[in-house]
């Protein structure tokens, strides 16, 4: 496609719920990223996939978290029991070369946990 | 590790008047520089980045940032703000082969008819 789009764009769940984001990248376009922005801060790096291999997931808050990307395109963020500190605004971001270092973002999904 | 410190949470000015927002950073190895805004709503868009070229580096939309590597700054500036610049800046590092990006926490800026 011709950016990085994210679905749902704003997402209401109950604390204990489980979610899934979900994150298409620009096509062609290997690498991913998912990055977490609570209200005020900078976006904060989560984890990195290189095609369906998720080479880096140090950000993770906790083991409530995950991502995949099994065909190294869509890529899905899963939340699970889902608490308030868990709302924030998450943000995808695809890139095509790893020396170019230029990372394209979709317009995030904001999550509240009520 | 990498940092930037943004040093100024809120700008204001008015329209037609220069804009500056400031940023350091703080990194072991020769570091590739960003600054990224985002409007209310919209996905976050580059403006510009260094990647140890020419220190001067010229962004979309009239902005540019001089990277001084004496000071550890890269500050963002426009001549002449327009309406339309009113958003979140964020100033971002990584080092070179690094794939992970660290924010600021963001400049604010808004525009003054």
């Amino acid at each position: 496609g011709a950016g990085v789009s994210q679905s749902p764009r704003y997402k209401v769940a109950k604390r204990g719920q489980d979610v899934a984001l979900r994150c298409d990248p620009i096509s062609g376009h290997v690498s991913l990223f998912w990055y977490q922005q609570a209200l005020g801060q900078g976006p904060e790096f989560l984890t990195y996939f290189q095609n369906e291999a998720q080479l880096d997931k140090s950000g993770l808050p906790s083991d409530r978290f995950f991502a995949e990307r099994p065909e190294g395109s869509v890529s899905t963020l899963k939340i699970q029991r889902t608490q308030q500190e868990d709302s924030a605004v998450y943000l995808c971001a695809s890139y095509w070369r790893e020396d170019n270092n230029e990372q394209f973002f979709g317009p995030g999904t904001r999550l509240t946990v009520l | 590790a990498q940092s930037v410190t943004q040093l100024d949470s809120h700008v204001s000015v008015s329209e037609g008047t220069p804009v500056l927002l400031r940023c350091n950073y703080s990194s072991s190895y020769s570091p590739s520089l960003f600054w990224y805004v985002q409007h209310p709503n919209k996905g976050l868009q580059l403006l510009l980045k260094y990647t140890s070229a020419a220190t001067l580096v010229k962004g979309i939309n009239g902005f540019e940032a001089e990277f001084k590597k004496s000071e550890t700054s890269f500050h963002l500036t426009k001549p002449s703000a327009h309406m339309s610049d009113a958003a979140e800046y964020f100033c971002v590092v990584s080092v070179f082969n690094d794939y992970k990006l660290s924010f600021g926490a963001g400049t604010t800026v808004t525009v003054r008819a």
